[in-house]
């Protein structure tokens, strides 16, 4: 199946920082998206991105998938942006998890 | 749109005992719905893939005489937990797609078994 990595594991900035996460995987796929789960488990959905760049605010994606890898910027960081960031991606309907990047934004 | 509701939000329950949860999806049809689990500090693990009006299709490893999946209508897919024991205590969390594959997550289900 496909494997799906994600780089930092943990991250620490303090508030007003950029931080890009990466998210590298094994094979070509059709979904790619990224979420962040908060504090009480919620996933929120950030991007739905299988190609392309999108921007949303002080967040944006972009995906390569000729090279199998999409990096999630986040800009000016705040500390509700706390939380664990998840890459899922898949090519038969299922969505493959990666193992997360846990960011801590300090004030 | 593409809200995705779960029940209950946490359920307590003794050893042996089984417990049903709902997932449903409250603005869209779902002929396919998800099921995941995840372990405190670990990342989503799909159990099994929920489809309308036929057998759930379950990944490797888990068994479905213990997690029983219905799909009995395009808007809610049910998950029992059958004869649960305490190392099935966990997060469960569902997932819908309105249309294009793109997901949505109920906001998870916390069981634990005493």
């Amino acid at each position: 199946g496909i494997q799906v990595e994600q780089s930092p594991p943990d991250l620490i900035l303090q508030e007003g920082a950029n931080s890009t996460l990466r998210c590298n995987f094994s094979d070509s796929v059709n979904n790619l998206q990224w979420f962040h789960q908060n504090p009480w488990g919620q996933l929120i959905n950030l991007f739905y991105i299988p190609s392309g760049t999108k921007q949303n605010g002080r967040l944006s994606a972009t995906t390569v998938a000729t090279e199998r890898y999409s990096l999630l910027y986040i800009s000016s960081s705040q500390t509700t942006d706390s939380g664990v960031y998840f890459c899922a991606v898949g090519n038969t309907g299922k969505l493959i998890f990666g193992q997360g990047t846990t960011l801590q934004v300090k004030p | 749109g593409a809200v995705v509701s779960q029940h209950p939000s946490w359920v307590i329950c003794k050893s042996g005992t089984s417990v049903k949860i709902e997932c449903r999806s409250l603005d869209f049809q779902a002929t396919t719905m998800f099921w995941y689990r995840q372990f405190p500090k670990q990342s989503l693990m799909l159990m099994a893939t929920s489809n309308e009006g036929s057998k759930a299709t379950y990944e490797q490893g888990v068994e479905k005489d213990k997690f029983l999946i219905n799909h009995a209508s395009l808007t809610l897919s049910t998950l029992t937990v059958t004869s649960a024991h305490p190392e099935d205590s966990s997060f469960y969390i569902c997932s819908a797609r309105p249309g294009n594959n793109e997901q949505f997550f109920g906001p998870g289900t916390r069981l634990t078994v005493l």
